[in-house]
């Protein structure tokens, strides 16, 4: 199986701030990697598609990079709405499997 | 719109068996597998499997085999994940999500069931 390590497991920031959590690895996925947020109480939403393809109706502040076996998810000017947790997810071979996430607190 | 409706809250004692609807609209039942995804209590995401859509045909990660049965009603769009023999372990989140089988994503998701499995 391809085991997925993100890092920070948290991170608390301010508002307005940028911040970025990382996602690698335990095998190349080229870009079969994929992130989701996931707010309390409320089913995880879809952020970004294939390494950095937003789907519709996720704004530009979100933003992804990366190849291979390392990955970052990119969040600028935080807001409130933004308290979440933060996970990746590669679809390059099954299982598919997920990072252990990142909770990110304002 | 699209939308996956799951059922609701259960509460089940050890040994019992539940079975979790996801509801499919707004898009063909049939042109998606969807996925089932747990979260325990303070724990992340976990893949539990697929359902193929058109056949039928469920694919389980290695730690759901067993107990655990996806199954289809296609003339109501439904869902199905059913576990039987409940531990307290089985107590989580369950979520159903769509896919997108050409690059393995889940693009839309069910509101997630909580199962509470509890004497």
């Amino acid at each position: 199986d391809v085991l997925m390590t993100q890092s920070p497991s948290s991170l608390s920031a301010s508002l307005g701030d940028t911040v970025t959590i990382t996602c690698r690895a335990s095998q190349s996925i080229s870009t079969y990697l994929h992130w989701y947020q996931l707010r309390p109480g409320q089913a995880p939403r879809l952020l970004i598609y294939a390494e950095s393809t937003l789907p519709t109706g996720v704004p530009p502040k979100f933003s992804g990079t990366g190849s291979g076996t390392d990955f970052t998810l990119t969040i600028s000017s935080l807001q409130p709405d933004d308290i979440a947790s933060y996970y990746c997810q590669q679809s390059f071979s099954l299982p598919y499997t997920f990072g252990q996430g990142t909770r990110l607190e304002i | 719109q699209v939308q996956l409706v799951q059922s609701g809250s259960e509460l089940k004692k050890p040994g019992a068996s539940v079975k979790i609807s996801c509801k499919v609209s707004g898009y063909p039942f049939t042109s998606h597998a969807l996925n089932w995804v747990r979260q325990a209590p303070g724990q992340g995401l976990e893949w539990m499997g697929w359902i193929n859509t058109n056949n039928g045909n469920p694919t389980y990660a290695h730690g759901f085999r067993g107990r655990f049965v996806f199954s289809l009603d296609t003339s109501v769009s439904t869902a199905y994940l059913q576990i039987s023999g409940l531990k307290a372990d089985d107590t989580a989140v369950y979520y159903c999500a769509r896919d997108q089988i050409s690059a393995g994503y889940m693009d839309v998701w069910g509101s997630g069931t909580t199962l509470i499995v509890s004497s």
